[in-house]
């Protein structure tokens, strides 16, 4: 069975300021691993994803994300947050042999001037 | 390319009414999930369509059923609604299990049911 935790269900932060959203993962294979980010009324938008090689993914919107198999974690981070950043951000997994997505319970990102 | 589209996008039903939610896939994909979102919470897998048939089934008891059309487009109908049933229904598009896979869903902007 699989799994993703998201660790704090809001984070702020000040414009400008580093963006780092928590995800630890559960999986008894090779995860595919993935963040999806929600603006107010809209469905789900990819920021990025990982499924295999190289562990550092980078994404859209200046995101990056880095898949640590030791550590069971996929922290999403951005250098420098911007005001547009603001949104729901969700980690998801899956496997190689399938498309069907188990996600988090969302973090809640605000930023601040 | 035409995204994934939803219809429609908001409407309220009564307790024991019947709904249908309907979703167009992206352009070339083949396969359609649905999700549901309740408030607050991530989205949660009900089932996926492959070609006409279902391929898989989250935890949603039977009164949630599907269909899937020839032109991939799909169906999610819900009966004897219950008040824990609002919520928002995402349905998302995949190339689908004959392709490799990347894992990569698209989403629409979904559908979202008030139950009273």
């Amino acid at each position: 069975a699989q799994s993703v935790t998201q660790l704090g269900s809001h984070v702020s932060v000040s414009e400008g300021a580093l963006v780092l959203l928590r995800c630890n993962y559960s999986s008894s294979v090779p995860p595919y691993l993935f963040w999806y980010v929600q603006y107010p009324n809209q469905g789900l938008q990819l920021l990025l994803k990982y499924t295999t090689g190289a562990t550092l993914v980078k994404g859209i919107n200046g995101f990056e994300a880095e898949f640590k198999k030791s550590e069971t974690s996929f922290h999403l981070t951005k250098p420098s947050a911007h005001m547009s950043d603001a949104a729901e951000y969700f980690c998801a997994v899956s496997d190689s042999t399938t498309d069907k997505l188990i996600f988090g319970t969302g973090t809640r990102l605000q930023v601040f001037p | 390319e035409t995204g994934v589209t939803q219809s429609p996008t908001h409407l309220i039903k009564t307790r024991g009414q019947q709904v249908t939610l309907r979703c167009s896939s992206q352009s070339g994909h083949n396969t359609v999930s649905w999700y549901q979102q309740a408030l607050g919470q991530g989205p949660q897998f009900i089932f996926q369509y492959y070609r006409e048939e279902e391929n898989g089934r989250g935890n949603f008891p039977p009164r949630f059923s599907g269909l899937q059309f020839p032109n991939y487009s799909s169906e999610l109908n819900v009966n004897a609604l219950e008040l824990d049933d609002s919520a928002l229904y995402l349905c998302a598009s995949s190339l689908g299990p004959d392709r490799v896979n990347t894992g990569e869903l698209f989403f629409g902007e979904g559908s979202r049911l008030t139950v009273l």
